[in-house]
């Protein structure tokens, strides 16, 4: 199975910075078949990309997924208060569909 | 809108069989536009993909829980279910229902909708 390894596993910014996360695959992601989501505590995940670089339904600009093979990026253009979470990436290219294991998002 | 209602026993004891059932409030269940997929997410930890569904019956499980899984379906009720057995302290954790778009390949997508989650404790 593809191994995801998502860094780093906390990053501590501000609101209006702009913060970059990373998704590794071990190996080549399918179609670039690679979704990142957001999950707060108590909820559920919300997906916020899909094949690697498209927004899903409602979710606001400054939110963008790059990359390509086995290197992916999800980057929050500048940060509000409510993006403060946990986020995941996931690939659907190869089974069985697998996760990372999450990058926190803190308040600085 | 659609929603997503998981329900079924909150606590299960060690080496029975757990039981969920997934109702969709929609009548897009039966339209073979979409998957249905459960995930677990264990408390304070990441997530686990558990298996998906198609209307007809067709699914796919992690190999990690095949053996022990089972995704079934009531088209007639809108409802999808996941069996799991012989259940350990491991399996105690958050289970998720969830819709998957027809955007990739068979069985395999990503999580579009995702229900509002049930915690199943795994204890005697």
């Amino acid at each position: 199975e593809i191994v995801l390894t998502q860094s780093p596993d906390t990053l501590s910014l501000s609101p209006g910075d702009r913060p970059t996360l990373s998704c590794r695959a071990s190996q080549s992601v399918t179609n670039n078949y690679l979704a990142w989501y957001q999950q707060k505590p108590g909820q559920a995940p919300r997906p916020l990309i899909y094949g690697a670089s498209r927004r899903a339904t409602g979710i606001p600009d400054r939110f963008s997924g790059s990359g390509s093979g086995t290197e992916f990026t999800l980057t929050i253009s500048r940060l509000e208060p409510e993006d403060f979470a946990m986020y995941y990436c996931q690939q659907y290219g190869s089974s069985p569909i697998t996760f990372g294991q999450g990058t926190r998002l803190e308040i600085k | 809108q659609l929603h997503l209602q998981e329900s079924g026993p909150a606590l299960v004891r060690p080496s029975e069989t757990l039981s969920l059932t997934c109702s969709v409030s929609d009548d897009s269940f039966s339209r073979g536009s979409h998957f249905w997929g459960w995930i677990r997410q264990p408390p304070g930890k990441g997530l686990e993909y558990i298996g998906t569904v198609y209307y007809t019956g067709s699914a796919f499980y992690n190999p990690s829980l095949e053996s022990r899984v089972n995704i079934s379906v009531d088209a007639s009720k809108s409802q999808f279910s996941l069996r799991l057995s012989s259940v350990t302290a491991a399996d105690t954790a958050f289970y998720y229902c969830t819709r998957l778009p027809r955007a990739g390949h068979w069985l395999r997508s990503f999580f579009d909708f995702w229900g509002q989650r049930i915690l199943v404790t795994v204890s005697s």
